[in-house]
């Protein structure tokens, strides 16, 4: 069974960073796609970012230059580096991964940034 | 960017009736070299991750039940419930990944009539 789950999740300030963490088991994130979604609140999905089986990564232009994503193959892990966060930042971010772009299968529940001072 | 505009926003449907949902794309989301659209549905429910129905524009997920169909090609597409389930309330999204960024559809909400 296939298991992701995001961690990292936090409340903080405007113009602050934070790194978010997703650990996956029972798939091998090195060789296939993975994205982030955010879903504020009340609000529907927006996409983030997705790092390709080949680690290339392309980002929406609302993060680029801001976001990094990133994968450990050692940890089967995935990141997501956020910087100079903004109050509109403020939602729950899902990792998700699969076997190429169209089958992005595995989701995690979800952690929760919240930008506020 | 590719805009992907659903409609309903919502709908209500009795159950065992059909529920149908569009999604239209601002430019075709269809690859010629492999004829796929590159086009998903997800399915949403309250307090949870989206989950895929769809991918291709018309292949079922592994798991899904056959009352779900997804159609179209270009820049129009369906999806179908072919008879609405009480487990199937919930928030309907499409997807495109045929070009940078990816877009989501706003959303369609079924709830029971």
């Amino acid at each position: 069974e296939v298991q992701v789950v995001e961690t990292g999740g936090a409340l903080i300030q405007p113009g602050g960073s934070l790194t978010l963490s997703c650990a996956v088991s029972g798939f091998t994130v090195n060789d296939n796609h993975a994205t982030w979604v955010r879903q504020a609140p009340g609000k529907g999905l927006e996409w983030l970012s997705v790092i390709c089986a080949g680690g290339v990564t392309e980002y929406a232009d609302s993060v680029k230059g801001r976001f990094t994503m990133s994968r450990d193959t050692s940890k089967n892990t995935l990141y997501l580096q956020m910087h100079s966060l903004r109050v509109d930042d403020t939602a729950v971010y899902y990792c998700a991964t699969g076997w190429d772009r169209a089958k992005i299968a595995y989701w995690g529940q979800g952690t929760l940034v919240t930008v506020s001072s | 960017d590719v805009v992907m505009t659903q409609s309903p926003d919502s709908l209500a449907v009795s159950l065992g009736e059909r529920a149908t949902i569009s999604c239209k794309s601002s430019q075709s989301v269809l690859y010629s070299p492999n004829n796929e659209n590159y086009l998903g549905w997800y399915q949403q429910k309250p307090g949870q991750p989206p989950r895929l129905l769809i991918y291709w524009a018309s292949n079922r997920e592994s798991g899904v039940p056959d009352r779900f169909t997804g159609s179209g090609s270009g820049t129009d597409f369906t999806l179908t419930i072919s008879s609405l389930q009480a487990e199937d309330v919930a928030v309907y999204y499409c997807l495109q990944y045929s070009a940078i960024p990816w877009t989501f559809g706003q959303g369609t909400k079924v709830e029971i009539k």
